[in-house]
């Protein structure tokens, strides 16, 4: 079945790495995501890695794939406060187009000064 | 170039009632997917919209109902509100442009509080 976990809270003092974790249940997922969103506002699309990725690295963000274990992973160096919000992962099943995501409950970041 | 739009920000609405809530793509994208984020929670596919039809849908009963229109503009229709249908919802588009990868990118939603 479609489901989708990540740990619920996650605390870093500011200029630390954060390590946000994810699992999922379908190895037929092609793509996976990470979200980022901010109070009363949408998600803010960080990243995403095709399936057949091991990593994909971004400026401060690295992700980590490990299909065998269905584990995903977003990395944040040098984590400042403004990047405290919650943090979602995704999976979709469709090549090229994205229509159906299933995402996970989300990580709440908190960056302590 | 602006983003995905939604309107409007907030609305109050009374058990039983119908709703309209209502989407702008992001300019060049042709595909709009809703989604229902309930409090504390990730969201979840209500349907997508594609060349005017409803493409996919999710485990949501027929009280939700969509529309796109030939600009690729898109409308949320919920009826018969229930408290339970409190929540933010969200509109994302994409491109359906074959063979493209194109990951959804989310509008800010409309926060529906049903009473």
């Amino acid at each position: 079945g479609e489901d989708v976990e990540q740990s619920l809270f996650l605390s870093v003092r500011e200029g630390d790495s954060s390590v946000i974790n994810c699992t999922y249940t379908d190895s037929s997922s092609t793509y996976l995501y990470w979200y980022k969103q901010e109070p009363g506002a949408g998600l803010q699309l960080l990243t995403y890695i095709f399936s057949n990725m091991d990593m994909k690295q971004d400026q401060r963000l690295t992700v980590l794939l490990n299909k065998k274990d269905k584990h995903l992973s977003l990395r944040i160096a040098d984590t400042q406060t403004g990047d405290s919000a919650i943090y979602f992962c995704a999976e979709s099943f469709s090549s090229g187009n994205t229509g159906k995501l299933i995402f996970g409950q989300g990580t709440t970041l908190q960056v302590k000064p | 170039d602006a983003g995905v739009t939604q309107s409007p920000t907030h609305l109050i609405k009374t058990r039983g009632q119908q709703v309209t809530l209502r989407c702008s793509p992001k300019s060049g994208h042709d595909t709009v997917s809703w989604y229902q984020q309930a409090l504390g929670q990730g969201p979840q596919f209500i349907f997508q919209y594609y060349e005017e039809e409803e493409r996919q849908r999710g485990n949501f009963p027929d009280r939700f109902s969509g529309h796109q229109f030939p600009n690729y503009s898109s409308e949320l229709n919920v009826n018969a509100l229930l408290l339970g249908d409190s929540a933010l919802y969200l509109c994302a588009s994409s491109s359906s442009l074959k063979g493209v990868s194109s990951p959804l990118h989310f509008g800010n939603g409309t926060r529906l509080t049903v009473t």
